[in-house]
């Protein structure tokens, strides 16, 4: 089925490396979610995009994070200089609508990118 | 982020009904409730959502108190896949950009 993927399902990355987390949406969906989930815990909200435009970054940890949709479609959350407080699994996650219908729709989740910081 | 507070954990025996509640006393008229759960190993997915009135999908149903205070998940048989951790969650339908504020959830054991 055309659900939401996530690429790679899992990364190991030695501490300082750079890391880019790729995310494919439901086609035609305007809406995509970044979250981050540590082990044991909820999904945390890291940033939304509608369309290409990036409407909220406000739950990115660090200015060591860093997400774009470009085309406003495949979206890249990149990590630099990755630190072993990053590892946890990180979740993308898209809907149709966008604007006020947003926080009526359903999101679709991918499986998620485990990250580990050795 | 709008609060909501359910038990850690909760067990049942398969082809039992479940009840998973929710308290979010401090809801708000524009308030949506939803509920996701998430299987071991991978992404959350959409269970139900509603906003004052019961409402009922193939998966679960969905009570809701009349003061809106809290809420009950119901699954009507459980069976061994529906062992997830279970999210109740607040999203503002005023809100233009539908951001979910997860807890901790419940996590169900289903017992064969």
């Amino acid at each position: 089925g055309a659900g939401v993927s996530q690429s790679p399902r899992y990364k190991v990355a030695k501490r300082g490396q750079d890391v880019a987390l790729r995310c494919d949406p439901i086609s035609g969906h305007v809406s995509l979610f970044w979250y981050q989930q540590a082990l044991g815990q909820g999904p945390e909200f890291l940033t939304y995009f509608q369309n290409e435009a990036q409407l909220d970054k406000s739950g990115l940890p660090s200015d060591r994070f860093f997400a774009e949709r470009p085309e406003g479609s495949v979206s890249t959350l990149k990590i630099q200089r990755t630190q072993q407080e990053d590892s946890a699994v990180y979740l993308c996650a898209s809907s149709l609508s966008g604007g006020w219908k947003s926080s009526t729709d359903t999101q679709y989740f991918g499986p998620g990118t485990r990250l580990t910081v050795l | 982020d709008a609060k909501t507070t359910q038990p850690n954990s909760m067990e049942s025996n398969e082809e039992e009904p479940v009840h998973l509640p929710c308290n979010h006393s401090t809801i708000s008229g524009t308030d949506y409730i939803h509920w996701y759960r998430q299987l071991p190993s991978q992404g959350p997915e959409y269970v139900i959502h509603g906003l004052t009135s019961n409402v009922n999908n193939r998966m679960a149903s969905l009570a809701i108190a009349e003061d809106r205070k809290s809420s009950t998940l119901i699954l009507h048989r459980a069976t061994l896949r529906d062992a997830a951790v279970y999210y109740c969650i607040l999203n503002d339908r005023g809100s233009t950009l539908g951001r979910l504020y997860f807890g901790r959830g419940t996590q169900l054991t289903v017992w064969p």
